[in-house]
């Protein structure tokens, strides 16, 4: 059965580090990948959408990656700060009009 | 832009009762999403509207939930009756089109008792 999996565990690091975090999926051919934010008490807030023909996406301090050998992005926030503290969650798309399904999130707690 | 609304922001209710949801999606966003998120878990997908017809609902358990996208603009979501394993955020969510970043609410919060 198809299957998305983050590290549930939460990662913990020190401002300023560059916090890395893992999206793998398995049974799963998706045309893209996008990245979402989640605070505590509120719905998800879209970051990075990235499809199955690039390689690399930048925004600002954001990195994502996307390997579909390996089947497997890779988040990247560069110099993170406290106010980057929150759940990461990654969504893959099919395409062709359906849904998006989500894995279960990370969180990062970013220690000042 | 006014985003996604919804209503309310939590409900409590006892089990065998019966609660509703409402979304107002943003202005001209084509396609509307229910996701059920438990405590811990990412969004699952509930039900998918293109305009006011649905694109997927297999994931629905239809003896107990419905939903429905009148005139193609707000959304209704219902679950009668409900179960204790019903507890959980509802999130509503809107975008453009289909394939296209979604633009999530804050969410109903349920609990069953």
């Amino acid at each position: 059965s198809q299957k998305i999996e983050q590290n549930s565990e939460a990662l913990n690091i020190q401002e300023g580090k560059t916090a890395t975090l893992t999206c793998n999926y398995t049974n799963y051919s998706p045309a893209y990948l996008q990245w979402y934010r989640q605070d505590p008490g509120r719905g998800p807030v879209f970051l990075l959408l990235i499809r199955e023909n690039e390689k690399e996406k930048r925004k600002e301090r954001l990195k994502v990656t996307f390997d579909t050998t390996l089947k497997q992005s890779l988040f990247h926030i560069t110099a993170s700060q406290p106010a980057d503290s929150a759940t990461y969650l990654c969504a893959l798309g099919k395409g062709a009009g359906r849904a998006l399904t989500f894995g279960s999130g990370t969180r990062l707690q970013v220690q000042p | 832009e006014a985003g996604v609304a919804q209503s309310p922001r939590y409900k409590i209710i006892e089990k065998r009762q019966s609660v509703a949801f409402w979304c107002n999606p943003i202005s001209g966003h084509a396609t509307l999403y229910w996701y059920q998120q438990i405590l811990g878990q990412g969004p699952k997908l509930l039900i998918q509207f293109q305009n006011n017809g649905v694109v997927d609902d297999s994931q629905l358990p239809k003896d107990r939930f419905s939903a429905e996208r009148l005139k193609g603009v707000d959304s209704t979501l219902k679950i009668q009756p409900a179960k204790l394993e019903d507890s959980a955020v509802y999130l509503c969510a809107s975008s453009l089109s289909t394939d296209e970043k979604l633009f999530f609410g804050s969410g109903t919060q349920l609990s069953v008792l």
